[in-house]
């Protein structure tokens, strides 16, 4: 079955740096994008950034556009994402979630991973 | 890109239905067919429930249906169940190849 594990958030202070992963499984994952999505304690969701299957395209909302960076490796199933810059506003879980081709839809989702950037 | 607008609770009976309306503009829900909708327990990630507008993935009960017109889109619980007591949010595709989603719904069963 589909399976996304985010890992690597934690406390870091503002302006620090964090790198997030999502590790898949049980798809081809050669052949689909990820999506980033995160949500602040007690909020809702906010979109973060797309990469697609082979890497070419990458796109990012404007709040995180210059200071993240979306990245994977097919070779290791997981995608990443740098996050460089980090403001308290960027305090939310992370939740990594696969791409449903040619239909702009998340199918699945990972457990989300805390970020919280202290200042 | 602002949040769809969706309203903040909306509430009924066991056996009930209720409707959950989300809101955007001519530039995202209004341009495309692609609105999504998504379930979220407390604690839990995201699940999707409704896709390209009215399309339901394999699993999904029938008992949940989705509908466009113009710049709003519209999520049905029909005959609701004590389990679909959760937070509920809208997504549409929009310019610039982003996704926006709307401001979250939470339903009460009663």
């Amino acid at each position: 079955q589909v399976q996304l594990v985010e890992s690597g958030g934690g406390v870091v202070q503002s302006g620090g740096s964090l790198r997030l992963s999502c590790a898949a499984s049980g798809f081809n994952f050669d052949y689909f994008g990820i999506h980033w999505v995160r949500q602040s304690p007690g909020k809702g969701l906010e979109y973060v950034s797309f990469i697609r299957q082979d890497g070419s395209d990458k796109y990012y909302v404007d709040s995180v556009r210059g200071r993240f960076t979306i990245s994977r490796d097919n070779s290791k199933n997981t995608v990443y994402l740098q996050m460089n810059s980090l403001r308290a506003e960027d305090t939310a879980v992370y939740y990594c979630a696969k791409d449903l081709r040619d239909s702009y839809t998340f199918d699945y989702w990972g457990q989300g991973t805390l970020v919280t950037v202290s200042s | 890109q602002s949040a769809l607008t969706q309203p903040p609770s909306a509430s009924g009976s066991p056996g009930q239905s209720v409707t959950i309306s989300c809101t955007g503009t001519s530039s995202d829900v209004g341009a495309y067919d692609y609105v999504s909708w998504y379930q979220q327990h407390p604690g839990k990630a995201p699940k999707l429930i409704i896709y390209e507008v009215n399309k339901r993935p394999s699993g999904v009960p029938g008992r949940f249906s989705g509908s466009k017109s113009g710049n709003t889109a519209s999520l049905t619980v029909s005959g609701l169940q004590a389990e679909d007591e959760a937070d509920y949010y809208c997504s549409s595709y929009a310019p610039r190849n982003i996704f926006v989603f709307g401001t979250g719904t939470k339903v009460a069963v009663l």
